[in-house]
């Protein structure tokens, strides 16, 4: 019973680079959300989706891209990487909305130089 | 922006003690969740309370929710060692939450065997 999987666990980047961060999940939940995570701040969202299909934008999403072509999988690209997107980064899903909990993977850690 | 706000930001208490954690928020909110995020792990759904409840329990955990103040508090009895990690609160919007939990930034909470 994997729940939440997310891909790097940890990964550097340089300024300007790309890459994607991979989430999966294996409970046909329906929505899917990104979080990140900062010294201080808490976890603030970045983009979310309510199925297959459908995204929109979080409080944070300025620099990141993502898409939702199966149910299972919710990937975040960043564009062109920057020394303020050096964060922890947190995919969660639950079964619909935030009516129920949330699950949550282990994170990205992500330093970008 | 943040809607929570935990307090205290560290609390160190002796193994066996209660411990009370308490979160405000700002808006009106469908419902609150409490989370737990040990060091370098992912979070943790720990109970959630809807906003027509006043109080839950489970297991050593109870939550309380006061909407006309705003405010909710999480008490862990008898403590244990493995208790110590970061606590969250987190709202979900009067609309149902599709858009996403509002995280405070967390409560520290060290139990000292």
């Amino acid at each position: 019973n994997a729940g939440v999987t997310q891909t790097p666990k940890f990964q550097v980047l340089k300024t300007g680079q790309s890459m994607t961060l991979q989430c999966a999940q294996d409970m046909n939940h329906e929505y899917m959300s990104w979080y990140r995570q900062d010294p201080g701040m808490g976890l603030r969202l970045i983009h979310y989706s309510v199925g297959a299909g459908i995204t929109d934008q979080g409080e944070v999403p300025n620099g990141y891209n993502v898409s939702r072509s199966t149910t299972e999988d919710f990937p975040l690209r960043l564009l062109s990487a920057a020394p303020s997107q050096t964060s922890v980064y947190f995919c969660a899903s639950s079964y619909r909305a935030l009516n129920t909990e949330a699950f949550f993977g282990q994170g990205t850690r992500l330093t970008v130089v | 922006s943040q809607q929570g706000e935990e307090d205290p930001q560290a609390l160190s208490i002796q193994e066996g003690e209660n411990a009370t954690m308490n979160c405000s928020y700002k808006t009106s909110i469908n419902n609150l969740q409490w989370y737990r995020q040990n060091s370098g792990r992912g979070l943790v759904h720990l109970i959630l309370i809807r906003s027509n409840e006043r109080e839950k329990h489970s297991g050593r955990l109870r939550v309380t929710l006061d909407t006309s103040k705003k405010s909710s508090s999480l008490l862990i009895t008898a403590s244990r060692a493995a208790d110590t990690a970061s606590y969250f609160c987190a709202t979900v919007s009067r609309g149902g939450g599709a858009d996403g939990l509002t995280f405070g930034k967390g409560t520290h909470l060290i139990i000292q065997p």
